[in-house]
């Protein structure tokens, strides 16, 4: 069975700081991963994911995720926080023949001035 | 753009009520999904569908149902709505049937609450 856990409900960055939430995962078989972002009252909108190939994943509004299979991590990043990140960050696993998600328990960001 | 759209998005119920949950798609996607977003736990499927009437159960289906009659609505079903059935619904969908790494597109969510 998969799994994901993200470190910390809650992260606070100072705006222009570094953000990096955490993502682990638990897989028997290899991993996809996904960074799903949800703005308040909207949907949740995909950041970024890695299937195969390069392990650094470029996503949208300036983050990457890095792939690390020694250390069943996919950690999300950002070099500078701006105020519009403020949201809820999910990572989400799947693998080869599941056409569903599972989904870790999400990170609120929250990014002060 | 990809919308998906949902029926309500706030819904008050009362406890053994039967309630209709609707998600519409206008991208001609083959999957539909249905999740239950709960704080701490983060978004748990309830079932999903690949195709016209064709459906699977997710990780937590009981005391719901599913319908497919149509490519682009998924409707979601609480045949007798209980107060733990309070949640946030989120409706989503993607284009490649059988797919594993396809983005999947959401709706807004419903919140329902159940009295």
């Amino acid at each position: 069975a998969q799994s994901v856990t993200q470190l910390g409900s809650h992260v606070s960055v100072s705006e222009g700081a570094l953000v990096l939430l955490r993502c682990n995962y638990s897989s028997s078989v290899p991993p996809y991963l996904f960074w799903y972002v949800q703005y308040p009252n909207q949907g949740l909108q995909l950041l970024l994911k890695y299937t195969t190939g390069a392990t650094l994943v470029k996503g949208i509004n300036g983050f990457e995720a890095e792939f690390k299979k020694s250390e069943t991590s996919f950690h999300l990043t950002k070099p500078s926080a701006h105020m519009s990140d403020a949201a809820e960050y999910f990572c989400a696993v799947s693998y080869t023949g599941r056409r569903a998600l599972t989904f870790g328990s999400g990170t609120r960001l929250q990014v002060q001035p | 753009d990809v919308k998906v759209t949902q029926s309500s998005r706030y819904l008050v119920k009362r406890t053994g009520e039967k309630v209709f949950l609707e998600c519409v798609q206008d991208m001609d996607h083959e999957n539909m999904f249905w999740y239950r977003q709960d704080p701490g736990l983060g978004l748990r499927l309830i079932y999903f569908s690949y195709d016209v009437k064709m459906k699977e159960k997710g990780d937590i289906p009981e005391g719901y149902s599913v319908s497919r009659e149509k490519k682009e609505r998924f409707s979601l079903i609480l045949e007798s709505a209980s107060t733990n059935q309070t949640s946030m619904y989120l409706c989503a969908s993607s284009f490649l049937r059988g797919s594993s790494t396809d983005t999947q597109y959401f709706g807004p969510g419903t919140r329902l609450t159940v009295l």
